[in-house]
């Protein structure tokens, strides 16, 4: 069974670009949540998906926004980048948006210059 | 609000060495507790859960248990491998959050032969 999915692994833009990232769950999987890992904040929450509706999302600004399609693959999309965007954004999937184990990918690593 | 703390690394140990990596939490309500693990270069994996006070938690020779008392879910190992090496998160999640996990700092563990 295929794990989750993420593409790119890495990338390099620069200040004021736009990223887009792309996460494919596990089959069957309905949940995708998406998380941003940095030195100096960890790991934080930035939005769950769930039948390709946001049902709930973290503290981060505007420029930070996400969908999920009908197949249950979901895309963030980070707008306006500035530097300290520069981190390791993780996608977990779940079977249900119910408590249960999450399983993450191995991450994009995103570098801003 | 939620939110975890576990102590700082890194932690250096030897081979077949005892291992604890202490997480206390601050939650409302009956948070679910979760440590999760981070190879070198791969996204997270659970290491094992507790879902409610008392519980013991154990995989491939980790425990913790669940003390709602002392707000606490320590990561124990009795004899540690290079294997082992990693960054080890301890999470919350709690259904009044919404069911989004909340992450400790990590702690990064070496074990040496």
């Amino acid at each position: 069974k295929a794990g989750v999915t993420q593409t790119p692994r890495y990338l390099i833009k620069t200040r004021g670009q736009q990223v887009t990232l792309s996460c494919s769950p596990i089959s069957g999987h309905r949940s995708v949540s998406w998380y941003q890992q940095t030195p100096g904040q960890g790991l934080q929450f930035l939005f769950e998906y769930f039948s390709e509706t946001q049902r709930n999302k973290g503290n981060f600004p505007g420029r930070f926004s996400g969908r999920q399609f009908s197949n249950s693959r979901s895309e963030m999309n980070v707008s306006t980048l500035e530097l300290g965007d520069s981190a390791l954004y993780l996608c977990a999937s779940r079977l249900t948006g119910e408590t249960g184990e999450l399983f993450f990918g191995e991450g994009s690593r995103l570098t801003v210059l | 609000g939620n939110s975890v703390t576990q102590m700082e690394g890194p932690v250096t140990l030897s081979e077949e060495a005892f291992l604890t990596i202490n997480c206390t939490y601050t939650a409302t309500g009956y948070p679910s507790l979760f440590w999760y693990v981070q190879y070198p270069g791969e996204g997270l994996q659970l290491l094992l859960k507790a879902t409610k006070a008392d519980d013991k938690g154990s995989n491939k020779g980790f425990e913790a248990t669940y003390r709602k008392e002392t707000t606490s879910f320590h990561l124990e190992k009795g004899s540690v491998q290079v294997s082992d090496s990693a960054v080890y998160f301890c999470a919350l999640e709690n259904k009044a959050a919404g069911n989004k996990l909340t992450f400790g700092g990590g702690t990064r563990v070496l074990v040496k032969p």
